[in-house]
């Protein structure tokens, strides 16, 4: 399969914690993408870091890059209830077009 | 910025009938479009590229006779799920691709039920 894997599959935190999810792929790429997905909705994107770029700040998110392991990391800071949602990877691969989805992390904050 | 329009963003049909589901690009040209499909609490899985003017690639394991893509314009692309089963219930999502958006822009999404 082409797709990369998330982990964790599900993470539950409080209000205020940290949330660290992980994504690993498979291919080269031209750079690499984060979404949210609240339950059954579109698609919310929230950064994307280029392949020769480390590491990437917006607002609570900081996102890195290490290209000779193939992975990468969300971390959002401080986080909030309504950080709740799916959290989903996704690599522009250098030899396609295609955008390819991780397996996603189900991130729950509670009050 | 970049919009993609996707119709309906939910429908039900009955069993062994056809559903298209429509993605147009506002205010931008888009030659390519992704089709993506996503099950319950699954990530999105990509279905097919659709290049306009030309026929659709369908990834691995997609049925190209069951999912009907036509992208006969720069700004519309459709996909019909013909003879639809319950199995075919999914979240469908089509995406295009611009420079603006970081690349890509999603609709918004169609939860398609075959009762």
């Amino acid at each position: 399969s082409q797709q990369g894997e998330e982990d964790p599959q599900a993470l539950s935190i409080q209000e205020g914690e940290n949330a660290t999810m992980n994504c690993s792929y498979k291919t080269s790429i031209n750079n690499l993408q984060w979404y949210r997905q609240n339950s059954g909705r579109g698609l919310v994107h929230l950064i994307l870091i280029r392949s020769n770029e480390r590491e990437k700040h917006s607002g609570r998110l900081r996102v890195t890059l290490d290209t000779s392991k193939k992975s990468s990391s969300l971390l959002i800071t401080a986080s909030r209830a309504a950080d709740t949602a799916s959290y989903f990877c996704a690599t522009d691969a250098k030899d396609t077009d295609k955008l390819i989805f991780g397996t996603g992390t189900r991130l729950q904050v509670f009050p | 910025g970049a919009v993609v329009s996707q119709h309906p963003s939910w429908v039900i049909c009955k069993s062994g009938t056809s559903v298209k589901i429509e993605c147009r690009s506002l205010d931008f040209q888009a030659t390519t479009m992704f089709w993506y499909r996503q099950f319950p609490k699954q990530s999105l899985m990509l279905m097919a590229t659709s290049n306009e003017g030309s026929k659709a690639t369908y990834e691995q394991g997609v049925e190209k006779d069951k999912f009907l893509i036509n992208h006969a314009s720069l700004t519309l692309s459709t996909l019909t799920v013909t003879s639809a089963h319950p199995e075919d219930s999914s979240f469908y999502i089509c995406s295009a691709w611009t420079v603006a958006n970081y690349g890509y822009t999603f609709g918004s999404g169609t939860r398609l039920t075959v009762v």
